[in-house]
């Protein structure tokens, strides 16, 4: 059980154009789930943590016009990266905590590798 | 503030036993949490402490001192496989999860 996925698993844009990703818990209902970025061989960034019916609530420096995020169901959150630039390419993580569990673990998505041309 | 430190790199032997420690500073604490994560994959979860003690799961066990702020990761029998990153992690009182940069562990033959 806890399976979150994603999709696109990557994806190669142009720059200037937008790129929306998608999370999915598949079998459990997520209030909360976080997006996160990773540059290569540095850890995790949480950008912003996604509320389901509300706005989500973004970590200080994440532009929340260029990162647009959209939690419009418990079991579905988007995250939008307009105009993007070369310096957006990533991989972007996104998680999810199943609240019927103690443990507060976040189950993490399989990632979705963004590169902008 | 709030801060987790582990080790960047660590390396050692196909067989053997390591020890990935992390200290945490948080505001507030609701649990240590240890990831894998292989190089290009996302983080996959390991280990899950908020009581003082070792929690052995297999050939992994994790370790949790509440009142030192430390805790620290053991990996028995070492296999090529295990050779990855891993994250530690604590919960701060707003359920948030406060990352440390990871420590690469290499595993040589």
């Amino acid at each position: 059980g806890a399976v979150v996925s994603q999709h696109p698993s990557w994806v190669i844009c142009k720059s200037g154009t937008s790129v929306k990703i998608e999370c999915r818990s598949l079998d459990f209902q997520a209030t909360t789930m976080f997006w996160y970025r990773q540059f290569p061989k540095q850890s995790l960034m949480l950008m912003a943590t996604s509320n389901e019916g509300s706005k989500a609530t973004y970590e200080q420096g994440v532009e929340k016009d260029k990162f647009l995020i959209n939690h419009a169901s418990l079991t579905l959150s988007t995250l939008t990266v307009t105009s993007a630039h070369p310096e957006d390419s990533s991989f972007y993580i996104c998680s999810a905590r199943d609240p019927a569990r103690e443990s507060n673990e976040q189950f993490f998505g399989p990632g979705t590798r963004l590169t902008v041309l | 503030g709030q801060n987790i430190d582990q080790p960047t790199e660590m390396t050692a032997t196909e067989g053997a036993i390591v020890q990935i420690n992390c200290t945490y500073q948080t505001s507030g604490f609701n649990g240590l949490f240890w990831y894998q994560q292989h190089a290009g994959e996302a983080p996959t979860f390991l280990s899950y402490n908020v009581l003082d003690g070792l929690e052995e799961k297999g050939r992994f066990s994790s370790f949790l001192s509440r009142s030192k702020g430390y805790s620290y990761l053991l990996l028995k029998e070492l296999q090529m496989k295990d050779s990855a990153s891993y994250l530690c992690a604590a919960m701060d009182s707003n359920y948030q999860l406060i990352w440390g940069a990871g420590t690469k562990l290499i595993i040589k033959p």
